[in-house]
């Protein structure tokens, strides 16, 4: 079955660096990788996806990567504020005939320190 | 437009006692899904329904059962409550098809003692 491992668990960044976080799925038939990231006390919201035809994409000072061949895929945040500070999941889904399953990874505690 | 609601917010259970876990959604959304949060561990699919009358299992779903009877509701049922059950459920919903985003519900927090 589908598998994806997220890196780091816990990452601390200055106000103002980069972060970036990793994740690694098993099933090539993956074809959706969407991040979510979740406030404290909250439900995770989608903040950019990304689909398998498709290398990078970026909104504003997020951004995504994925490389279909080693299989991993990754979320990069510039310039990071305050308000980053959240746990980020990405997740992947495989779409077959009429069904669909999405699997998520561990989780980054991601903290930006003022 | 509530999008998709669960309840309750907060339960405490003995061992051993059944309840269900209610999601509704208003998005007219074909996929449905509940996961559990625990520390370190992320989100794990337990079942997940691509319409009505049609369910299936996910990553965990020893313990748990679902029923799939509209389009808009998703209960998902605890028939004997084990304190390994204790975590936060979230029901997800997304529009059927490739690459759509889930929308969650707000999370139960489920105590089993």
């Amino acid at each position: 079955g589908e598998n994806v491992e997220q890196h780091p668990s816990t990452l601390s960044v200055q106000e103002g660096d980069s972060a970036v976080i990793k994740c690694t799925y098993s099933d090539s038939a993956s074809n959706y990788f969407p991040w979510y990231k979740q406030e404290l006390g909250k439900r995770p919201q989608l903040i950019i996806d990304i689909r398998s035809n498709v290398g990078e994409k970026k909104d504003q000072r997020i951004a995504v990567t994925l490389n279909k061949t080693a299989k991993h895929f990754s979320l990069h945040i510039t310039e990071t504020q305050p308000e980053d500070s959240a746990v980020y999941f990405c997740a992947a889904s495989i779409t077959m005939d009429s069904s669909y399953k999405l699997i998520f990874g561990s989780g980054t505690r991601l903290l930006v320190r003022p | 437009n509530a999008g998709v609601t669960q309840t309750p917010k907060f339960q405490v259970l003995k061992t051993g006692q059944s309840m269900t876990l209610q999601c509704a959604q208003d998005m007219n959304h074909e996929y449905m899904s509940w996961y559990r949060q625990d520390p370190g561990m992320g989100l794990r699919l337990i079942h997940y329904s691509v319409g009505a009358g049609i369910t299936d299992q996910g990553e965990v779903p020893n313990g748990y059962n679902v029923s799939r009877s509209t389009t808009e509701d998703f209960p998902l049922r605890l028939l004997s409550a084990a304190p390994s059950q204790t975590s936060v459920y979230f029901c997800a919903s997304s529009s059927q098809g490739f690459g759509t985003e889930a929308f969650f519900g707000q999370g139960t927090r489920l105590t089993v003692v």
